[in-house]
C-alpha cells in the first residue's frame, strides 16, 4: 500500500496570503494524484487532477504541482472560503490511499 | 446535474448488519465504476470498496475484506453496501462516489453516518 503524507498538519494563514502544502508518497506515483478540499459538514470536493490539472469550476488561484513522490498545492491569495481541511490521493495503485490532510486555518 | 443521495445508515450494536444505499441520477450510471470511501469522526479520508460498471468486478480495502459487500442495480441507478460483522471502528460517514474519467473520485454525495456501539 502507497503511504501518503502531508505536511505540514496545520497551515495557519492570513486571507490574501500565499499557502503552499505539500504531500510525499511512499513511492512514485507518477502524475497520478489528485488534491481535495474539504469544509466543515461537508462532504470532498475534486480540486486537482493528474497532480497539476485544475477540476472544472475551481477558481484558478489553486494550481498543483509535482509528480513521482512530491506535489505541492499553493493557494495563491486565500479567501475566506479557503479555509478547509485538503487531503492529497494517489490514484496510481490499489488501494486508493489519502494523505492525514492538511487544515488550512486563519491567522 | 450529477447527484448521489446516501441512506440507511444508523445505530447498531456490534456483530450487527447495515445495508446502505446510493441513488444516483444526472449521468449514465452504468458508465462509471463507483465507490464508498469513509470517514470515521475527527479523522480523515479512507477507501472501502469499488464496483465496476456492470457490477461484475469488485474490490475492497484489507481491513472490511470479508465483511462488506459491494453491489449495484443499473436498472435503479442505486449503488449498495452491505455491511456485515460490524465492529466499533466502522463508525465512520460513508460517502457513495463516482469514478472520474481520470480515475479520481469526481463526484460525492453528502454521506451517512453508521454508528457501530452497544
Amino acid at each position: 500500500e502507497i503511504v501518503m503524507t502531508q505536511s505540514p498538519a496545520t497551515l495557519s494563514v492570513s486571507p490574501g496570503e500565499r499557502a503552499t502544502l505539500s504531500c510525499r508518497a511512499s513511492q512514485s506515483v507518477s502524475s497520478n494524484l489528485a488534491w481535495y478540499q474539504q469544509k466543515p459538514g461537508q462532504a470532498p470536493s475534486l480540486l486537482i487532477y493528474g497532480a497539476s490539472i485544475r477540476a472544472t469550476g475551481n477558481p484558478v488561484r489553486f494550481s498543483g504541482s509535482g509528480s513521482g513522490t512530491e506535489f505541492t498545492l499553493t493557494i495563491s491569495s486565500l479567501q475566506s472560503e479557503d479555509f478547509a481541511v485538503y487531503y492529497c490521493q494517489q490514484y496510481n495503485n490499489w488501494p486508493r490511499t489519502f494523505g492525514q490532510g492538511t487544515k488550512v486555518e486563519i491567522k | 446535474e450529477v447527484q448521489l443521495v446516501e441512506s440507511g445508515g444508523g445505530l447498531v450494536q456490534p456483530g450487527g448488519s447495515l445495508r446502505l444505499s446510493c441513488a444516483a441520477s444526472g449521468f449514465i450510471f452504468w458508465n462509471y465504476w463507483m465507490h464508498w470511501v469513509r470517514q470515521a469522526p475527527g479523522k480523515g479520508l479512507v477507501w472501502v470498496s469499488r464496483v465496476d460498471s456492470d457490477g461484475s468486478s469488485a474490490h475492497y480495502a484489507d481491513s472490511v475484506e470479508g465483511r462488506f459487500t459491494i453491489s449495484r442495480d443499473n436498472a435503479k441507478n442505486t449503488l449498495y453496501l452491505q455491511m456485515n460483522s460490524l465492529r466499533a471502528e466502522d463508525t465512520a460517514v460513508y460517502y457513495c462516489v463516482r469514478d472520474g474519467a481520470a480515475g479520481t473520485f469526481e463526484y460525492w454525495g453528502q454521506g451517512t453516518l453508521a454508528t457501530v456501539s452497544s
